[in-house]
């Protein structure tokens, strides 16, 4: 079954203003990855948490392998963060074998 | 640097006809690599991994095999193809934890 729920499946956002990106899991998960699809389908590194958070620039991550969860948090959003995001969490079960979630499809609105 | 390399970019083949897509990765000796697949509209799952030349370990039953005939090539094949292996096919490599993908190949089963 699924395994990694992510939400919201869509986000709008003016300028400058900033939201959460949320997945949670079914099970422990040992790590989790974020990414961007670029324009081609292919997917752009953000982050690999295996505990903690992580920030870069704008954008920042947090992963609790006990509460089954992580979150990007995406502040004073631009039209070029525009896009779609998606987790990919591995258990330590099945090291190597990400779980994506479905995405969130985000818009930068003016 | 280490990069990745996906060919064809894109496909277009015939039901029950034959299929090799290509990954290489350059720069990183030793790479854990993976298949992954994506639905037009669906989730992106693992289908295949190989921690080392030779060794290829099945995650999904797709039709499909995989092979690593040398330490920076993997391929994914099949003799007959049907209508729902269309998508993208995407290739990853890890040095161990993080995952990073290739530019991928659109393929469409017609």
């Amino acid at each position: 079954g699924d395994q990694v729920e992510q939400s919201p499946s869509a986000l709008s956002l003016h300028e400058g203003t900033g939201s959460a990106l949320r997945c949670n899991f079914t099970t422990t998960m040992r790590a989790v990855q974020w990414f961007r699809k670029n324009s081609r389908g292919s997917l752009i590194n953000l982050f690999y948490l295996a505990s903690g958070t992580k920030e870069n620039g704008r954008l920042k991550s947090a992963f609790d392998s006990k509460e089954r969860y992580s979150t990007l948090h995406i502040r004073d959003a631009q039209l070029e963060d525009s896009g779609t995001y998606f987790c990919a969490a591995e258990r330590g079960s099945a090291l190597g074998r990400l779980h994506f979630g479905a995405g969130t499809q985000l818009i930068v609105i003016p | 640097a280490q990069t990745i390399h996906q060919w064809p970019v894109a496909e277009i083949k015939a039901v029950g006809s034959p299929l090799s897509l290509g990954c290489t990765i350059k720069g990183k000796s030793s790479p854990n690599l993976y298949w992954y697949w994506q639905a037009t509209g669906g989730t992106l799952q693992q289908l295949f991994y190989s921690i080392t030349v030779g060794q290829v370990e099945s995650v999904v039953q797709l039709n499909l095999s995989a092979s690593r005939p040398k330490d920076d090539q993997f391929i994914l094949s099949t003799e007959k193809l049907l209508l729902s292996h269309s998508g993208f096919y995407l290739c990853a490599w890890s040095p161990g934890d993080e995952q990073y993908f290739g530019p991928g190949t659109r393929l469409t089963v017609l």
